[in-house]
């Protein structure tokens, strides 16, 4: 049951596009379009971003985008905005029937 | 509105009990799986538990199956935790969270609460 992984850290000026991986193994995110991914801002809650691999939901930015291959899924932000500086996680189903999440990713708007 | 609110979290030493309630609203709660995520202090999220509408099928993460315990009573829209044999490591932000569509196991968590603390210390 280990977490999945994310890279620490990543930045981008305004205006630019940045992409966030995230990988697990072929017992969750290869086996299953089950992956979110979350924002979260200092002393706040998470919120969904993308729901089942790229689904957006209502109310979240199309400047949000997100895929899958194999074992990894990405979030991508397109026309980065100095309000996505955040930190963003993903999660995903595994064939445990639980759910799992990453580390994290810290990202900075330059 | 949805509304999570989550109540029960305390100071507690190793090796005690501790309850976590999240009275939910908003929603129709009999119709929707419900989460545990949890978050040390600086840390990252950790998925804890979860239970499905009719409570027939409940899962734990590792680092909890065991000792903790996952319940829910629909007629009074209450999603419960109970923690025993509390160890430091249990020390974090508890979140009530509810997925994005009802009757899924398996949907992203659209709602959660503001989290109740636990610190696990002597």
């Amino acid at each position: 049951q280990s977490a999945l992984t994310q890279p620490a850290s990543v930045s981008g000026s305004p205006g630019q596009s940045i992409t966030i991986s995230c990988t697990g193994t072929s017992s969750d995110i290869g086996s299953y379009n089950y992956v979110s991914w979350y924002q979260q801002h200092p002393g706040k809650a998470p919120k969904l971003m993308i729901s089942d691999v790229n689904n957006r939901p209502s109310g979240v930015s199309n400047r949000f985008s997100g895929s899958k291959s194999g074992n990894t899924a990405s979030l991508t932000i397109s026309g980065l905005q100095a309000e996505d500086e955040a930190d963003y996680y993903c999660s995903s189903d595994t064939s445990n029937n639980i759910r799992v999440f990453g580390g994290g990713t810290k990202l900075t708007v330059l | 509105e949805v509304q999570l609110v989550e109540s029960g979290g305390n100071l507690v030493q190793p090796g005690r009990s501790l309850r976590l309630s999240c009275a939910a609203s908003g929603f129709s709660f009999d119709d929707y799986a419900m989460h545990w995520v949890r978050q040390p202090p600086g840390k990252g999220l950790e998925w804890v538990s979860g239970i499905i509408w009719n409570s027939g099928i409940i899962r734990y993460a590792d680092s909890v199956k065991g000792r903790f315990t996952i319940s829910r009573d629909n007629a009074k829209n209450s999603l419960y935790l109970q923690m025993n044999s509390l160890r430091p490591d249990d020390t974090a932000l508890y979140y009530c969270a509810k997925p994005m569509r009802a009757w899924s196991k398996s949907s992203g968590f659209d709602d959660w609460g503001q989290g109740t603390l636990v610190t696990v210390s002597t």
